[in-house]
């Protein structure tokens, strides 16, 4: 089945730095790949969508600035968060979406996550 | 633009009784698709079911059967002899065929399973 692979799983840093967090569908080309936060007992909001070579769109309300998306492949898209300050920790998971819905999943498959703690 | 929600924060329930989690839609595009997924403390998330807009027929998938009400635009999940492992976040969402294909969530449901 289509794996999509999330890395570091947790991260802790200083606040003001910058934490990148990767992507990576192991057996298929994700034609887009969504990023969604998560707050403690709440939805999964979506940031942003990208697409393969081309700019990330992100949701209202997000800061382009300082959650830089890059989608360089059809198999990488990263997250970037600049400057973190401690209202940035958070979940951060990732979908990617294949050309066709076909399989299990109908299309979206899902990183295991990622645990910011900016401290 | 497309919108989920579900009104049931917390669920309990008795181990081997089926539980129904209501999630309601809205959109005005006719072609759409629903899921439905389940979210351990570990976070992954785990799909469960899909519904087309243009299935004839609710779905199921083992234990889990979506109760597709088109008219109504709902979608509920009914989860059949439920399982002290099915303890869990349990996410709606929905997302639009044409454009974007985003996935949308709505608030989310924790369901407990007491023995």
């Amino acid at each position: 089945g289509a794996v999509v692979s999330q890395h570091p799983s947790w991260v802790i840093c200083k606040s003001g730095t910058s934490v990148k967090i990767e992507c990576r569908s192991l057996d298929f080309q994700a034609t887009t790949m969504f990023w969604y936060r998560q707050f403690p007992k709440q939805s999964l909001m979506l940031m942003a969508t990208s697409n393969e070579g081309s700019k990330a769109t992100y949701e209202q309300g997000v800061e382009k600035d300082k959650f830089l998306i890059n989608h360089a492949s059809l198999t990488l898209s990263t997250l970037t968060v600049t400057s973190a300050h401690p209202e940035d920790s958070s979940f951060y998971i990732c979908s990617a979406r294949r050309h066709t819905g076909a399989g299990g999943d109908y299309g979206y498959t899902f990183g295991s996550g990622t645990r910011l703690t900016v401290v | 633009a497309q919108k989920i929600t579900q009104t049931q924060p917390g669920m309990f329930v008795q181990e081997k009784e089926a539980v129904t989690l209501d999630c309601t839609y809205d959109t005005s595009d006719p072609s759409y698709g629903l899921f439905w997924y389940k979210q351990p403390s570990s976070g992954e998330m785990i799909f469960l079911i899909y519904q087309g807009s243009y299935d004839q027929q609710n779905a199921t998938e083992g234990r889990y059967s979506l109760n597709f009400q088109k008219a109504r635009k709902s979608a509920n999940l009914v989860i059949s002899a439920s399982q002290l492992g099915d303890s869990a976040m349990y996410f709606c969402a929905i997302y639009l065929i044409q454009g974007a294909q985003k996935l949308v969530f709505g608030q989310g449901t924790r369901l407990t399973i007491n023995p």
